[in-house]
């Protein structure tokens, strides 16, 4: 058990528009999610964690009305990338935590986002 | 964030080999560790973790060693497989600031057959 998936796994959009990526835990609740975002050959850098049912929690330097992260239920964590541009073409990937079982966190299998 | 840096940014072991993966962090309030695996476009995979009360922790062909003295983590395969080949990171966390981990720079393993 444990499976995080992420959808699209990849995406092309222009330059101005919108693109929303979900993460879904398919086969347990999550407590907490995890959004991060990754540029090729480097570290993930955590962008926000997101609590079911609140307002995600933001790292320092990651604008909130840029990505916004919405946490409706138990199984599903959405990002919205606002008015994309190119430098925001990056490896975007979630983790999710199991209820009451904090500090294990699953990774979903990311989603590649090039804006144009 | 947090700081955790690598202190090799790429390795090329023999296969059969024993690896050694570094890693360095700078907040000494850290106590619990993670290592993952990530394959090239692939989320990172779990492969061991390790909590500050403890020094080494041992799984099936890896081993951790953590040293709170100077803030050192290592991760070691014994027997490199060319299936080993991947970014390898070590992540921290601490428990009394929330269950978010943060990622240290990452190496690079290459196995030759």
């Amino acid at each position: 058990g444990a499976v995080v998936s992420q959808h699209p796994s990849w995406v092309i959009c222009k330059s101005g528009t919108s693109v929303k990526i979900e993460c879904r835990s398919l086969d347990f609740q999550a407590t907490t999610m995890f959004w991060y975002r990754q540029f090729p050959k480097q570290s993930l850098m955590l962008m926000a964690t997101s609590n079911e049912g609140s307002k995600a929690t933001y790292e320092q330097g990651v604008e909130k009305d840029k990505f916004l992260i919405n946490h409706a239920s138990l199984t599903l964590s959405t990002l919205t990338v606002t008015s994309a541009h190119p430098e925001d073409s990056s490896f975007y990937i979630c983790s999710a935590s199991k209820r009451d079982i904090s500090y294990e966190q699953y990774f979903g299998p990311g989603t590649r986002l090039t804006v144009t | 964030g947090e700081s955790v840096g690598l202190h090799l940014p790429t390795l090329s072991v023999q296969e059969g080999d024993n690896s050694i993966i570094n890693c360095a962090y700078s907040n000494s309030a850290s106590d619990y560790f993670i290592w993952y695996k990530q394959e090239s476009g692939k989320g990172p995979q779990f492969i061991i973790d390790i909590r500050s009360n403890m020094d080494k922790r041992q799984g099936q062909r890896v081993t951790v060693l953590l040293n709170k003295t100077v803030k050192h983590l290592s991760l070691q395969i014994a027997a490199t497989q060319p299936g080993d080949s991947a970014v390898y990171f070590c992540a921290e966390n601490t428990r009394n600031t929330g269950n978010q981990f943060y990622f240290g720079t990452g190496t690079s393993l290459t196995v030759i057959p």
